[in-house]
């Protein structure tokens, strides 16, 4: 079982909005930064959001980064199919002295 | 753009050590501004970090794993390694290593900015 939880699944029509949430404790992502990342099948992830909401260079701004608490959530607007892919959250575990993610939700823009 | 590759073997037999080698594109593993880690995905589940070094100070290890696992690294190669002891069917997974930049200012350290293609390892007789 992951330390994070995610939702397994999340669809929503192409250039509608959705959100991806991520819960946790006070340990890991209500006292540490968040990151999200997008990855396609049988590649590498890659970063989207770091730092709760800071997106590195050459992200667009159609995805964003949110923390309320101890649950962290990752937005997409403008949905476009080749957004289609799993999504995971991760963060430090200050109880476990580790960094943890989320077991991965997986976008379809149907 | 600094580029991460993964290499070692494809097949290890249980109860042997797993051996992998992440080899940096530039010479920043010995920069104070990076962590470097590794992190590992069972087909067609999640992401598990295995542990990460720094330029000074100890490594650090999921304690899951802390009882198997080494992370080192050679500067002079622009390399750095893991080492899993007593591999199980269990360990077979894609091993990635990644590389996240620590903010001094903020103490960021734990978002993996840059990530090797990742190599597929079996546990296998």
């Amino acid at each position: 079982q992951s330390v994070l939880t995610q939702p397994p699944s999340v669809s929503a029509a192409p250039g509608q909005k959705v959100t991806i949430s991520c819960s946790g404790s006070s340990s890991n992502i209500g006292n540490n930064y968040v990151s999200w990342y997008q990855q396609f099948p049988g590649t590498a992830p890659k970063l989207l959001i770091y730092d709760i909401n800071n997106r590195p260079s050459g992200i667009p701004d159609r995805f964003s980064g949110s923390r309320s608490g101890t649950s962290a959530t990752l937005g997409i607007t403008g949905l476009q199919t080749g957004d289609e892919a799993d999504y995971y959250c991760g963060t430090w575990d200050s109880s476990l002295s580790a960094v943890v993610f989320g077991g991965g939700t997986k976008l379809t823009v149907l | 753009q600094v580029q991460l590759q993964e290499s070692g073997p494809g097949l290890v037999k249980p109860s042997q050590t797993l051996s992998l080698t992440c080899t940096v594109s530039d010479d920043s593993l010995s920069s104070g501004s990076y962590y470097w880690s590794w992190i590992r995905q069972p087909a067609g589940k999640g992401l598990e970090w295995i542990g990460r070094m720094y330029t000074s100070g100890s490594p650090k290890y999921n304690p899951s794993l802390k009882s198997r696992v080494t992370i080192s690294a050679d500067t002079s190669k622009n390399q750095f390694s893991l080492k899993l002891s007593s591999v199980t069917a269990a360990d077979t997974a894609v091993y990635y290593c990644a590389r996240a930049n620590y903010d001094v200012l903020t103490g960021s350290r734990n978002a993996f900015h840059i990530w090797g293609q990742g190599t597929m390892v079996t546990v296998s007789s």
